[in-house]
Parts: C-alpha cells; structure tokens; sequence
C-alpha cells in the first residue's frame, strides 16, 4: 500500500525557517517524481514545487522561487521541502504527493500544518 | 497561468440524487483534466484523470466528461459518503498545475 507521511510543520515567526519531511513506503520511490502542494485555511490548493526521480531537475512556483528548496533521499525515501523567509502568507496545510511529467497526482499524504504568524 | 473556475461552489444533494459539477478552463487544456475529492480533515483523493478515467478503486457512480476548456463530474447516486469538496485540475501546463477552488457538496 502506498503511503504518504508528512512532518515537520509548526508555528514559526515571519523571516524564519522550517524544513518539511514526506516518508514514502508502499512502492519504489526513486522510480517516482515529487511534488509539494499547499492549502491556506478555508482555500484551494496551490502547486508549489516539483522534483525528479533523480533529483534532478526541480520547478518552483513563483510564490516560493527564491525562498524554498525542494529535495529528495532515495536512500531513505524521504522527500523535503525547506523553507526560508517565511511569510505571513505562507501559512498552510502542507502535503506531498506523486506526480508524474504530465500527469495528475495519483497519491498524497494527509498534510502538515505551518503556521508563520508573530 | 491557466485559471481553472468551478461551479457552484456549493451543491445540496439528497442521497440517491444526482450531483453535477462543472469546471472551466481558461485555456485549452486537451483532456489532461483531473478531479480530486477532498473529505474533512484528509488530503485530496484522486477520482478521475484523463477527463473520464476512473482512478483505482473509485466506483462508477462517479463519472468525468469534457475535453477542451469545458468538463463535468457527475456523481449518479449520491451517497451519504460523498460528502466533501471536489477539485478539478488542470495537468497539460505542466508543471505549472492549477486547480479549481473546489465545489462542496452538501448531503
């Protein structure tokens, strides 16, 4: 059974860092490319960053370019996201999931929650 | 940005009823068109792809059509379970993905 488990999130004060966990199980995760999708409280859902099965290359949504990193261990199966220069409108449900080139997310965690607020 | 608008934003179904849900694109987007369903609490649960493919293990009392910029969800029969927020998105501006802000359907 594919499963999807993020961690990591918590309350932090504007200007400041986080760094996101998702731990993959249930299939073969270097075979697969990754995605991090965010929810603000009471909105849609935002694309926000994509990596390869390799690593290599990565997307941004312009939002966060500049200011989060996505990354992956395929030792570990574990996929990351970091935050920096957090912002007030940064807060939201994180979660991860699998997405192919050119094709939807077939699988996702159950999100965690950030909240930047002083 | 391909802008994806979904109506209404919230349906009240009886069980047993049908249930229609709409999508637009602003652009088109061929039948690269998925929808999600989001229940309280849960991440998003994949529903249907390719416009009209049924996911693994979704019943087929859900059903998508569309291709183009115009696409529906219909759910035949509505069971008490469906109750949630369903999303369609937009895959062919890969990987720029957009979603719609999603349709609550109310039992």
């Amino acid at each position: 059974e594919v499963q999807l488990v993020e961690s990591g999130g918590a309350v932090v004060q504007p200007g400041g860092s986080l760094r996101l966990s998702c731990a993959a199980s249930g299939f073969t995760f270097s075979r697969y490319e990754m995605n991090w999708v965010r929810q603000a409280p009471g909105k849609g859902l935002e694309w926000i960053s994509y990596i390869s099965g390799s690593g290599s290359p990565t997307f941004y949504a312009d939002s966060v370019k500049g200011r989060f990193i996505i990354s992956r261990d395929n030792a570990k199966n574990s996929l990351f996201l970091q935050m920096n220069s957090l912002r007030v409108e940064d807060t939201a449900v994180y979660y991860c999931a699998r997405g192919e080139v050119m094709d939807p997310y077939d699988y996702w965690g159950q999100g965690t929650l950030v909240t930047v607020s002083s | 940005e391909i802008v994806m608008t979904q109506s209404p934003a919230t349906l009240s179904v009886s069980p047993g009823e049908r249930a229609t849900l709409s999508c637009r694109a602003s652009q088109n987007v061929n039948s690269n068109l998925a929808w999600y369903q989001q229940k309280l609490g849960q991440g998003p649960r994949l529903l249907i792809f390719y416009a009209s493919t049924r996911a693994t293990g979704i019943p087929a009392r859900f059903s998508g059509s569309g291709s183009g910029t115009d696409f529906t969800l219909t759910i035949s029969s509505l069971q008490p379970e469906d109750l949630a927020v369903y999303y369609c998105q937009q895959y062919n501006n890969w990987p720029r993905l957009t979603f719609g802000q999603g349709t609550k359907v109310e039992i």
